[in-house]
């Protein structure tokens, strides 16, 4: 079956330090990928997408692309803020556009200033 | 617009209690789905509608659990006879699923214990 699995956290970075947090997963046929982020108090939202290899998805400054060969999206951002701090996953729809999300576990991030 | 909205936020419930959950998609949203959340658990799939239609309901755990949605729109999650195993998070997410548009909504969700 599908599946996510993402680097353990937590993950603590001081501001404006370089942020990745590996991702890979194992599906058939072309899944569509996610990046979802939870902040404090607030509900699941989409942050970036790819829906076919190579693509890369980037929003609020984070990026990931689609490396098929690696079964890899992995997340970066150049310089993260404390506004950051928060918990993100990484998810798939496997083998279509559409159809039920398959989460990885989720990885806290804090950021200090 | 207005983005999902879930109903209640918060529900204490009994154990052996039959417990609704709420959720309204976004509007012209065709697709929902439902998730669950436990403590230190990642993200559980439970059901997909495709307007009032479920294709999938593979992740639902037991008989206990059921959904319905009607309209096109509004869709209940019931749980009957609650566990303790129950308590977690429930989250709904709604998409366009036309047009390329495929990603998924989510709502605020509710959290649900069983005592």
């Amino acid at each position: 079956g599908n599946s996510v699995t993402q680097m353990e956290g937590p993950v603590t970075l001081s501001e404006e330090a370089f942020l990745t947090i590996n991702c890979t997963y194992t599906a058939t046929g072309y899944p569509s990928l996610f990046w979802y982020v939870q902040y404090p108090g607030e509900g699941l939202q989409l942050l970036l997408k790819a829906t076919k290899a190579d693509d890369k998805g980037s929003n609020k400054g984070f990026e990931a692309t689609y490396r098929k060969e690696t079964t890899s999206f992995h997340l970066e951002k150049g310089s993260v803020q404390v506004s950051d701090s928060a918990v993100y996953f990484c998810a798939l729809t496997g083998g279509t556009s559409y159809g039920k999300l398959t989460f990885g576990q989720g990885t806290i991030l804090t950021v200090h200033p | 617009g207005a983005g999902v909205s879930q109903s209640p936020s918060n529900k204490v419930t009994e154990k052996g209690k039959d417990v609704e959950l709420r959720c309204d998609p976004i509007s012209g949203h065709t697709a929902l789905y439902w998730y669950r959340q436990r403590l230190g658990q990642g993200l559980e799939f439970l059901i997909y509608f495709q307007g009032n239609s479920a294709p999938d309901k593979s992740g639902l755990p037991s008989d206990r659990f059921s959904a319905e949605r009607t309209g096109e729109s509004v869709s209940t999650l019931t749980i009957q006879r609650t566990q303790q195993e129950d308590s977690a998070v429930y989250l709904c997410a709604s998409s366009l699923n036309s047009g390329g548009r495929y990603e998924q909504y989510f709502g605020p969700g509710t959290r649900l214990t069983v005592t």
